[in-house]
């Protein structure tokens, strides 16, 4: 069966300093992979998505990595904010099937 | 703007006592799910609408069911709500299946009593 891992379940970071966040997936057919923003009482938000066609993608200081050699994606969050700390999941889907979500790292920003 | 819209955002139940939670989106999106949430874990899928196709998780109990009158609305119904099924529900809604993101509702949070 398919299986999302990621390898740090909680992260603390200085603010203003950069964080990654991991996840490994075992299904070699994923071929769009998302990660997601969950704040406490809210449902979780979109960040950024990726398909296997690429292995790098970036947005507004986030950038996500594709490595397919090893299937392991990340995360990366530049100038960490307070704002920042919530509980991020990624999500992968393989065609035609719903998405798999992993187990979650929260994300702690220190002052 | 909220554009997946959850009520009530908290909901309290009697053991065994039917409750249903809504959902509705601006979205015109084809497909809704509907996803349950215990505390520190990941969302797990129940089922979800594919325009009006039902396509139901093979582990969710019958003691969930689902309604989806209209594009915009979907209903869950949990007829006879135990003490595990307290927990945070989740909408979601995406234009298709394939390689389009997942939009969440804020939830409806459900005791039970």
């Amino acid at each position: 069966g398919e299986s999302v891992g990621l390898h740090l379940p909680t992260l603390s970071v200085q603010e203003g300093d950069n964080s990654i966040i991991n996840c490994a997936y075992s299904n070699s057919a994923s071929d769009y992979f998302i990660w997601y923003k969950q704040e406490s009482g809210k449902g979780p938000q979109f960040i950024i998505d990726i398909r296997s066609n690429m292995d790098k993608r970036q947005g507004q200081r986030v950038t996500v990595l594709l490595n397919k050699t090893v299937k392991h994606l990340s995360l990366q969050i530049a100038a960490t904010q307070p704002g920042d700390s919530a509980v991020y999941f990624c999500a992968l889907g393989a065609a035609g099937n719903k998405l798999t979500f992993g187990g979650g790292t929260r994300v702690l920003v220190k002052p | 703007d909220a554009m997946v819209i959850q009520n009530p955002r908290y909901q309290v139940t009697q053991f065994g006592k039917p409750v249903t939670l809504s959902c509705s989106q601006t979205l015109n999106h084809n497909v809704m799910y509907w996803y349950q949430q215990k505390s520190s874990q990941a969302p797990k899928l129940l089922f979800h609408y594919y325009d009006k196709d039902f396509n139901n998780e093979a582990d969710t109990p019958d003691n969930f069911q689902s309604r989806r009158p209209n594009t915009s609305f979907c209903f869950l119904d949990i007829r006879s709500p135990g003490l595990g099924d307290a927990a945070m529900y989740l909408c979601a809604t995406s234009r298709d299946h394939v390689d389009q993101p997942q939009h969440f509702g804020d939830g409806t949070r459900l005791s039970i009593l």
